[in-house]
């Protein structure tokens, strides 16, 4: 199984803030990452899939880069709605592995 | 736009078995070449990917859960279910139905709500 390893693991920031999210894989996966977003209590949202494309409906804040191993999320400026947890996932091969999670906090 | 629902029991003693439905509204589930997926949240923990089932007879497991796990899909009620044999506590989950987009591409996109599933005689 491919290893997805996200840093770090929680985060503290201010609304206006940018931050970024780091996402690695135990081995080459080309541009198959995807990135979601999970409220308490609800289902996890794709925001950006093949590693830099910006799901339908996804505010233009977030965007996606990276390729082969090491993927980052940012967001370009943190707006309340966006305090969650964000999970990276691999598409590249079966069983499809996700990352620990990290969890945006209110600074 | 597509949704899916899960339903089940919430609560399931141990060494039984797991039984869900996911029922999928808005669209047809032997149409399209999607993939559907049931994927498990543990309590305060991250994701786990069960497996698919796609051309509503052709499904794949988690080689975790293999042994234990069938996926399968009623087109009449346009409905894919997961059965989980012989669980413990370490089954004790939040179970995500989800669809995988066409052809299997490996991102996920609607879900349904989740259902919390406990294991506990």
């Amino acid at each position: 199984d491919i290893q997805m390893t996200q840093s770090p693991s929680s985060l503290s920031a201010s609304v206006g803030n940018r931050v970024t999210i780091t996402c690695r894989a135990s081995q080459s996966i080309s541009n198959y990452l995807n990135w979601y977003q999970q409220k308490p209590g609800k289902a996890p949202k794709v925001l950006i899939y093949d590693a830099s494309i910006l799901q339908s409906g996804v505010p233009s804040r977030f965007s996606g880069s990276g390729s082969g191993t090491d993927f980052t999320l940012t967001i370009s400026s943190l707006q309340p709605e966006d305090f969650a947890t964000y999970y990276c996932q691999q598409s590249y091969s079966t069983p499809r592995t996700f990352g620990q999670g990290t969890k945006l906090e209110i600074k | 736009q597509v949704q899916l629902q899960e339903s089940g029991p919430g609560l399931v003693k141990p060494s039984q078995t797991l039984s869900l439905t996911c029922t999928v509204s808005g669209g047809s589930i032997s149409r399209g070449y999607y993939f559907w997926t049931w994927i498990r949240q543990h309590p305060g923990k991250g994701l786990e990917w069960i497996g698919y089932i796609y051309n509503s007879e052709t499904s794949y497991y988690n080689p975790s859960l293999k042994s234990r796990v069938t996926i399968s899909a009623d087109t009449s009620k346009n409905q894919f279910s997961l059965n989980l044999n012989s669980v413990t506590a370490a089954d004790t989950a939040v179970y995500y139905c989800a669809r995988d987009q066409t052809g299997g591409l490996g991102w996920f996109d609607p879900w349904g709500q989740g259902i919390l599933v406990t294991v506990s005689s």
